[in-house]
């Protein structure tokens, strides 16, 4: 059964044309977070969840926006997408904030920008 | 000095042999340590939890040395299917507490 769920698995959009990735988890974990990932790089970390509380990284551009309606959602807005912002987009998922424990990952979306 | 590094390979290695990855992290203060897996275009996942004392999961033996920063993962008599990048993450122990730093990775492939 999927766990964190991730769509689309890939969008394609223009560039300056809002988009959002959705992701949805069934473990009602309490932490859920976005990563960006580029060929051949690390996932960095954009932003977390721990329930409502919403945690940015400094280094996270402003045209990165995450909303978290409930427990089981999470949505990542990318309000004027450039070229630079092609990437695979991956959700996670963890238990807790006190323990560092298992991050469960979603499928990813792979973002294009034309 | 990047806080995650890994040797990005690739590793060519035949079935059956015996590999081994290292990785080094800057921060001191880190408390967890992982081994992930991420095969081409997909998801990373959890490979194994890296302890102070070493850990084994069958042909997989993960090793921590503080003193020196230094995570290792021994991957014993390969398979075809180990061919994969193996990521190694360590927790960041920043103010959010919630942080993982992911290294960019080492490519593994194994030929028959």
């Amino acid at each position: 059964d999927a766990m964190v769920i991730q769509n689309p698995r890939y969008q394609v959009t223009q560039f300056g044309k809002p988009v959002t990735l959705s992701c949805s988890q069934t473990l009602n974990h309490n932490v859920m977070y976005w990563y960006q990932q580029k060929s051949s790089q690390a996932p960095k970390l954009l932003f977390h969840y721990y329930d409502k509380d919403f945690n940015n990284e400094a280094d996270t551009p402003d045209n990165f926006q995450s909303r978290r309606p409930n427990t089981s959602f999470c949505f990542l807005d990318i309000r004027s997408p450039g070229l630079g912002d092609a990437a695979m987009y991956l959700c996670a998922t963890s238990r807790d904030k006190t323990i560092l424990d298992t991050q469960y990952f979603g499928p990813g979306t792979r973002l294009t920008v034309l | 000095r990047k806080e995650v590094e890994q040797d990005p390979g690739p590793f060519n290695v035949p079935e059956g042999a015996t590999v081994a990855f290292n990785c080094t992290y800057s921060n001191s203060a880190s408390q967890s340590f992982f081994w992930y897996r991420q095969d081409c275009r997909k998801e990373p996942k959890l490979l194994m939890s890296v302890y102070s004392s070493g850990n084994e999961d069958g042909r997989f033996t993960a090793q921590l040395n503080r003193a020196s920063q230094y995570i290792s993962l021994l991957i014993r008599d390969s398979k075809l299917s180990d061919s994969a990048t193996y990521l190694c993450v360590v927790d960041s122990n920043s103010n959010s507490g919630y942080a993982l730093n992911f290294g960019k990775g080492t490519s593994l492939l194994v030929t028959p």
